[in-house]
């Protein structure tokens, strides 16, 4: 059974950084691609940042560009979010999730539970 | 950047109705590149369709993708008590992926 657990999350004031981390099992980790994706109370869904398997190819959101830092092990199978200079509205829940295929230009094949980030002084 | 947008924002239907939800592309997705994914309140999303047509695995074959181009619909032939919840569809033709705002199916 694939499980992704989303972790790191918590209050933290403007422009300060906070790490995320997701640990997968339940499938070859560095096979897929993997993502974060994020929802604002009460809004849909916005893609932040995807890593192809062996990290050789990294997208991210244009608004996420230069404040965020995907990264992974696949030692550890685990995948990792930095986010620097965070502002209120960074404020969301923050999934993990796996994707189709190795490349990260994909769909998202299996979804954490999320872990909240809140921005606010 | 491909700009999603769903159609209509709230569909109020009555179980064993017939749900038809619309996604339309600002430009046209590559290979029909397009996923549909189901939210319901308190939980994560659900991957439905991929490549606008094809089931994920355990999905119920009462829910359907079709669409080619700049304009995909997800059909749920009869609606069940537990489809009512938010739909969003999802372009993988290009970076950076986007989604659209949402359709929620609400009980008539």
């Amino acid at each position: 059974e694939v499980q992704l657990v989303e972790s790191g999350g918590g209050l933290v004031q403007p422009g300060r950084s906070l790490r995320l981390s997701c640990a997968a099992s339940g499938f070859t980790f560095d096979d897929y691609a993997m993502h974060w994706v994020r929802q604002a109370p009460g809004k849909g869904l916005e893609w932040v940042s995807g890593i192809s398997w062996n990290s050789g190819s990294i997208g991210y959101a244009d608004s996420m560009k230069g404040r965020f830092t995907i990264s992974r092990d696949n030692a550890k199978n685990s995948l990792y979010l930095q986010m620097n200079s965070l502002r209120a509205e960074d404020t969301a829940l923050y999934y993990c999730a796996k994707g189709g295929y190795s490349g990260y230009i994909r769909y998202f094949d299996y979804w954490g539970q999320g872990t909240l980030v809140t921005v606010s002084s | 950047e491909i700009v999603l947008t769903q159609s209509p924002g709230t569909l109020s239907l009555s179980p064993g109705e017939r749900a038809t939800l619309s996604c339309r592309a600002s430009q046209s997705v590559s290979n029909n590149y397009l996923a549909w994914y189901q939210q319901k309140i308190g939980q994560a999303p659900r991957l439905l369709i991929y490549g606008a047509s094809s089931r994920a695995t355990g999905i119920p074959d009462r829910f359907s993708g079709s669409g080619s181009g700049t304009d995909f619909t997800l059909t749920i032939s009869r609606l069940e008590p537990e489809d009512f919840a938010v739909y969003y569809c999802q372009q993988y033709g290009s970076s950076p992926l986007t989604f659209g705002g949402g359709t929620k199916v609400e009980i008539k």
